[in-house]
C-alpha cells in the first residue's frame, strides 16, 4: 500500500519562530514531492515541491529537505508569520506513471500566534 | 482564467438520493482529478482522467461514477448516497508538460448525506 505518514497533526508557534513538519514514504518509485496550504474554506495550493536528486530546495521562507535513503522529506516555515496558519499537507508521486497521481499524508494543523 | 470550478459549494442529501458534483476548468489541462477530505484527514484519490474518454479509478472509487466527455469537464456522480459519503469534495487538475506537475484544486463541495 502506497502510503504517506506525516507528522505531528498540529503545532503551535509564536511569531518568528520555526515550524517543522515531517513526512515519510514507502514507495521507492516516488519522484516528486510536494507541499500544499490550505486555509479553511479553500482548496490546497501548491507551496513548494522536490525531486529526489536534490538534497533540499528553499523558497523564501519555506524549506523542503529530502532524505532519499531514510525516505523522509520535512518542510521548515523560517520566520513563522500568523498569516502562515493554515493546514500543510505533504504528498508523493511518480511523475512517469499514467495520471501523476498524489498521494497526500494526513495533515499537519499549523497555529501562528502573534 | 477561472481556473478549476465546481458546483455547487454545499449539498445535502438523503440517504439514497443521487446527485452530480460538476468541475470545469478552463486552463486546457489533459489531466483532472476527484478527491475527498474527510475531517481531520488528507485528501484521497476517488477518480481521475488522462484526457477526454479516458478515466481510472483512484484509492476510494466504490459508490461514485465519473466521466470525461470534453477536456473541460469532469462531472462525478453518486448514485445511491450514504452516510459514509459525507466529505468534502475536491476536483483537481494538471498537465505534464516541460518538468511542470503542479495539480491545481477548485474551491470544493461539502457534501452531507443524512
Amino acid at each position: 500500500q502506497q502510503q504517506v505518514k506525516q507528522s505531528p497533526q498540529s503545532l503551535i508557534v509564536q511569531k518568528g519562530g520555526i515550524s517543522i513538519i515531517n513526512c515519510a514514504y514507502e514507495n521507492t518509485a516516488f519522484d516528486y514531492f510536494p507541499w500544499y496550504q490550505q486555509f479553511p474554506g479553500k482548496g490546497p495550493a501548491l507551496l513548494i515541491a522536490i525531486r529526489p536528486d536534490v538534497s533540499e530546495k528553499k523558497e523564501g521562507r519555506f524549506t523542503i529537505s529530502f532524505n532519499k535513503s531514510a525516505k523522509q522529506f520535512s518542510l521548515h516555515i523560517m520566520d513563522s508569520q500568523p498569516g502562515d496558519s493554515a493546514t500543510y499537507f505533504c504528498a508523493a508521486s511518480e511523475i512517469k506513471a499514467a495520471g501523476n497521481k498524489l498521494t497526500f499524508g494526513g495533515g499537519t494543523r499549523v497555529l501562528v500566534k502573534p | 482564467n477561472a481556473g478549476v470550478t465546481q458546483t455547487p459549494k454545499f449539498r445535502i442529501l438523503k440517504i439514497g438520493q443521487s446527485m452530480t458534483l460538476q468541475c470545469t476548468q478552463d486552463m486546457n489541462h489533459n489531466y483532472m482529478y476527484w478527491y475527498r477530505q474527510d475531517p481531520g484527514m488528507g485528501l484521497k484519490l476517488i477518480y481521475y482522467s488522462v484526457g477526454a474518454g479516458i478515466t481510472d479509478k483512484g484509492e476510494v472509487p466504490n459508490g461514485y461514477n465519473v466521466s470525461r466527455s470534453t477536456t473541460e469537464d469532469f462531472p462525478l456522480r453518486l448514485e445511491l448516497a450514504a452516510p459514509s459519503q459525507t466529505s468534502v469534495y475536491f476536483c483537481a487538475s494538471s498537465y505534464l508538460d516541460r518538468g511542470r506537475h503542479e495539480q491545481y484544486f477548485g474551491p470544493g463541495t461539502r457534501l452531507t448525506v443524512t
